[in-house]
């Protein structure tokens, strides 16, 4: 079975500093697709980042970057320069090959404090 | 941008109703889902569609179903409300298989609470 661990419930952050939050996964599969969304309070689920697995790049977009550690089977969601709009609760998903079916994380209550 | 709507952000049903839950894409999207979102589990698929009339289970189709006769819309029952299916339920949509990097977009939620 395919899963996703999120093994921090609840982070917390000061404005303009650095926070990494944890992902875990587990398949047996060579071709997968890593995704970090975010669900900002009463607002809707957007996509904050993703990364192919047969990429060793680390996927990066603007101020949120991935640390991706296939063998580890980790994908950690890295935000740099946090600011109060990124308080909101984040999903770590996961999607083998063409599949419809993506599993989430628990989720990581992230808060930004001024 | 895609946008995904859903009837009612918020519905208080009494046990035993039935119960529609609405959303429609604007995307001419293939495929749409639903999940229910509970604290300490995530999201987890109740059903999908990846075309007009066509449904696959998802991990936990029991006491749902769902309809989908035309290609933006995608409707989920509950045929007789139960507490235990007191829940957030998320709609998305997205691009059919194939590619696998295509994204599902979210709607805003309907948080539904059954008495």
């Amino acid at each position: 079975a395919q899963t996703v661990t999120q093994s921090q419930p609840e982070m917390s952050v000061q404005e303009a500093e650095t926070v990494t939050l944890s992902c875990t996964y587990d398949t047996s599969e060579n071709n997968y697709y890593l995704f970090w969304y975010k669900q900002p309070p009463s607002r809707q689920m957007i996509l904050v980042i993703r990364q192919e697995a047969y990429k060793q790049q680390n996927a990066t977009e603007n101020r949120f970057s991935v640390n991706f550690q296939k063998a580890a089977k980790s994908f950690s969601l890295k935000i740099s320069d946090s600011q109060l709009g990124d308080t909101a609760m984040y999903f770590c998903a996961f999607r083998v090959g063409d599949n419809n079916d993506m599993r989430f994380g628990a989720g990581t209550r992230l808060t930004v404090k001024p | 941008d895609v946008k995904v709507t859903q009837s009612s952000r918020y519905l208080v049903k009494r046990t035993g109703e039935k119960v529609f839950l609405e959303c429609v894409q604007d995307m001419d999207h293939e495929n749409m889902f639903w999940y229910r979102q509970d604290p300490g589990l995530g999201l987890r698929l109740i059903y999908f569609s990846y075309d007009v009339k066509m449904k696959e289970k998802g991990d936990i189709p029991e006491g749902y179903s769902v309809s989908r006769e035309k290609k933006e819309r995608f409707s989920l029952i509950l045929e007789s409300a139960s507490t235990n299916q007191t829940s957030m339920y998320l709609c998305a949509s997205s691009l059919p298989r194939g590619g696998g990097t295509d994204t599902q977009y979210f709607g805003p939620g309907t948080r539904l609470t059954v008495l």
